[in-house]
């Protein structure tokens, strides 16, 4: 049963602290979305890899948050100091081209106090 | 330019009725027009799609209605049930560009 994993599931953290998420995507698929959802803004897009390499992230808070894909398996988004504001769920997403279904994960539900 | 508006923000169905959501876009080049269903707690999945070659697309009780003159589309939800309760999203991309999403609807169908 292909899926999108993502870890952790739930995260509270102090504010200034850094946060790493990680999410897997489907074995095969080339296009990788990390969104964020929050109920005043719905879904932003933040960043997005396609055969690993970054083609946008014009959607993340450069001074502090990145995104990187170390190898195809593993995509990792980062928040360094975190703040309050970024509290949200934060949701991967994979899909075996641009233009076609994207599958997501079950998102990581951040909390920073 | 890069935007879809979806509106309404809430929708209240009682059961056996007809849910319609709609979303309005202006880049041209859009190309492709998903729906997705989200519940509490867990990630949106694809319900259905299509492309701008078609008006209408029908699976079940879900249909697409596209109208490409007017950059507009629409979500029907025929005889809606409480298990549709949910919110949707429509979104839109191009065949080189990132999926973009409107800001949602939350439905709840009561009994």
């Amino acid at each position: 049963d292909a899926r999108v994993t993502q870890t952790p599931r739930h995260k509270v953290t102090e504010m200034g602290q850094e946060v790493t998420m990680r999410c897997q995507p489907i074995l095969g698929h080339n296009t990788v979305f990390w969104y964020r959802q929050t109920m005043m803004q719905g879904l932003e897009l933040l960043a997005y890899f396609r055969n690993r390499a970054p083609l946008d992230d014009s959607g993340m808070p450069k001074d502090r948050f990145s995104a990187e894909m170390p190898d195809a398996t593993l995509a990792t988004l980062k928040i360094q100091p975190s703040e309050p504001r970024d509290s949200a769920v934060y949701f991967c997403a994979s899909g075996p081209l641009l233009n076609t279904e994207a599958f997501f994960g079950q998102g990581t539900r951040l909390t920073v106090v | 330019q890069q935007q879809v508006k979806q509106s309404p923000q809430s929708l209240i169905v009682q059961k056996g009725g007809i849910s319609i959501i709609n979303c309005a876009y202006e880049n041209t080049a859009f190309d492709y027009f998903p729906w997705y269903q989200q519940f509490p707690g867990k990630g949106p999945a694809l319900l259905i799609a299509i492309r701008p070659d078609v008006s209408e697309k029908k699976e079940g009780r879900f249909t697409i209605s596209f109208n490409k003159s007017a950059k507009q589309f629409s979500l029907h939800i025929m005889d809606s049930q409480p298990g549709d309760s949910a919110t949707y999203f429509c979104a839109a991309s191009t065949d080189t560009d990132k999926l973009i999403f409107g800001t949602g609807t939350r439905l709840q169908v009561f009994p």
